[in-house]
C-alpha cells in the first residue's frame, strides 16, 4: 500500500512564524502536491514537485514555497504566517505510471493565531 | 485553461433513493476524469476514473464530451455514502497535475 505520512495532523501557530509542513511518500513516486482544503473553495493547489528540486508554482502560491531535497520528502514552507493561511494542507504523491491516482495523505489542520 | 465546476454544495437524499452528483469540465483537449471521495476522518481517496469504466460501491461516471460532463451516479444510496465527493481533470501532460471541483457533501439519511 502507497503510504503518505505528514508530520502534524494538528498545528497552532502565531502570526509571522515560519511554518514547516513535512510530508513524505515511501512509493518512489516522482510527483508530489500541496493542496489546501477549504469549506467551499475545495482544493486548491499551491506547489507541485516532478522531480527532486524541482518544483513548479500551483494556482496559490503566494505566501508559500517548497523544497524537496529528496525524493520521498516535500516540504511546503510558509514564511510568515498569516491569519489567512489557517486552513487544512494535503499532500499527495503520484507515480509515472499512468494511472494518474494521487494518494493523499491525511492533512494537517493548520490554525494561525 | 481548464476548470471543473460541481454546482451543488450541498446534497440530501434518502436511503435506497438514486442519487446524481453533477460535474462540468471546461477544457478544449481530451481530458482524464476522475472521482475523488472523503469519507468522515478518512483521507481523501480515488473513487473512480472515467477511462477504467468501471463501477465503484455502486457508483458509475460516463464521460459525455458532447454535454462536457461527467456526473456520478448511483442507483440506490446508502448511509455509508455519505462523504465528500471531489470531481478532477487531468488536462494531459507528464506532471499528473489535478484540477479539482469545488466538492460536493452528500449526506444520505435514514
Amino acid at each position: 500500500d502507497v503510504k503518505v505520512t505528514q508530520s502534524s495532523r494538528y498545528l497552532v501557530k502565531r502570526t509571522g512564524e515560519k511554518v514547516f509542513l513535512e510530508c513524505v511518500q515511501d512509493m518512489d513516486h516522482e510527483n508530489m502536491f500541496w493542496y489546501r482544503q477549504d469549506p467551499g473553495l475545495g482544493l486548491r493547489l499551491i506547489y507541485f514537485s516532478y522531480d527532486v528540486k524541482m518544483k513548479e508554482k500551483g494556482d496559490i502560491p503566494e505566501g508559500y514555497s517548497v523544497s524537496r531535497e529528496k525524493k520521498e520528502r516535500f516540504s511546503l514552507i510558509l514564511e510568515s504566517a498569516s491569519t489567512n493561511q489557517t486552513s487544512m494542507y494535503l499532500c499527495a504523491s503520484t507515480g509515472a505510471d499512468f494511472s494518474y491516482e494521487q494518494y493523499f495523505g491525511p492533512g494537517t489542520r493548520l490554525t494561525v493565531t | 485553461a481548464q476548470r471543473v465546476t460541481q454546482p451543488e454544495k450541498l446534497l440530501s437524499v434518502f436511503k435506497g433513493a438514486p442519487v446524481e452528483l453533477k460535474c462540468n469540465y471546461s477544457y478544449s483537449g481530451s481530458p482524464e476524469l476522475f472521482w475523488y471521495v472523503q469519507y468522515s476522518r478518512q483521507r481523501l481517496q480515488l473513487l473512480l476514473r472515467h477511462i477504467s469504466r468501471e463501477s465503484i460501491k455502486g457508483f458509475t461516471a460516463d464521460l459525455n464530451k458532447g454535454e462536457t460532463s461527467f456526473h456520478l451516479k448511483k442507483p440506490f444510496a446508502q448511509e455509508e455514502d455519505s462523504a465528500m465527493y471531489y470531481c478532477a481533470l487531468d488536462s494531459g501532460g507528464s506532471n499528473y497535475k489535478l484540477t479539482f471541483g469545488k466538492g460536493t457533501l452528500l449526506t444520505v439519511n435514514p
